[in-house]
């Protein structure tokens, strides 16, 4: 019974290619987010929404665009690849005034 | 600029003996602070946190220790099982700020 899942798990694509990741959550929580891991393992914030708003927009290429139609899914979708966005995503959620953030498995996407 | 830092990046430890995990802060803003467990290909697991109003929570063999003036914490383990094996990441969030931000984690080996 997974809390927060992603897919896929491994995303293998050429540069200039458009992808995008899902992930859902069924712990009931409102906040969703998304992290990059880099190559350093350097777990960073990218996005974050709330009830289906945006509240953290860090500074990230507008190649990225996370949507949400719902509070239990946030999906990112990203365009024209670059080998630069090779990393692992990882998809967390909490419930907002609590700073516990809950993380999926991660998608491993490598671009070529 | 990395305001949460783990300065080692791995650590071993005989099975049974105390395992000391340490995390430096320079944000003066932070508020608040967690431990996450993290195996490979897995996400990372919330394992322990603690409020800057506390200087200690224990949680069974874990305990995490803050030295607000030293912008200091410690993760304890005691005693060690082969089972807490993995890279231990630290991270800090200041109240309203709905983001954690990460260190760069500590690859804890225990040894049988």
């Amino acid at each position: 019974d997974t809390a927060v899942s992603q897919t896929p798990k491994y995303l293998v694509t050429q540069m200039g290619n458009d992808k995008s990741i899902k992930c859902e959550q069924n712990l009931g929580h409102d906040t969703m987010y998304w992290y990059k891991q880099d190559s350093k393992k350097f777990l960073k914030i990218m996005f974050s929404y709330n009830n289906k708003e945006l509240i953290i927009n860090e500074t990230v290429p507008n190649r990225f665009s996370p949507k949400s139609p719902d509070k239990a899914h946030l999906n990112l979708h990203i365009n024209s690849l670059e080998l630069g966005d090779s990393a692992v995503y990882f998809c967390a959620s909490s419930t907002r005034g609590f700073y516990e953030q809950y993380f999926g498995p991660g998608t491993r996407l490598t671009v070529t | 600029d990395q305001q949460v830092k783990q300065n080692s990046p791995s650590l071993s430890v005989q099975e049974g003996r105390i395992s000391i995990l340490n995390c430096d802060y320079t944000n003066s803003m932070f508020d608040y602070f967690l431990w996450y467990k993290k195996y490979p290909a897995e996400g990372p697991t919330f394992l322990i946190s603690i409020s800057s109003i506390k200087d200690k929570n224990e949680d069974g063999r874990f305990t995490v220790f803050l030295n607000k003036s030293a912008k200091h914490l410690s993760l304890h383990i005691v005693p060690s099982q082969p089972g807490d094996s993995a890279v231990y990441f630290c991270a800090a969030s200041d109240f309203g700020n709905e983001k954690l931000t990460f260190g760069t984690g500590t690859r804890l080996t225990i040894i049988p």
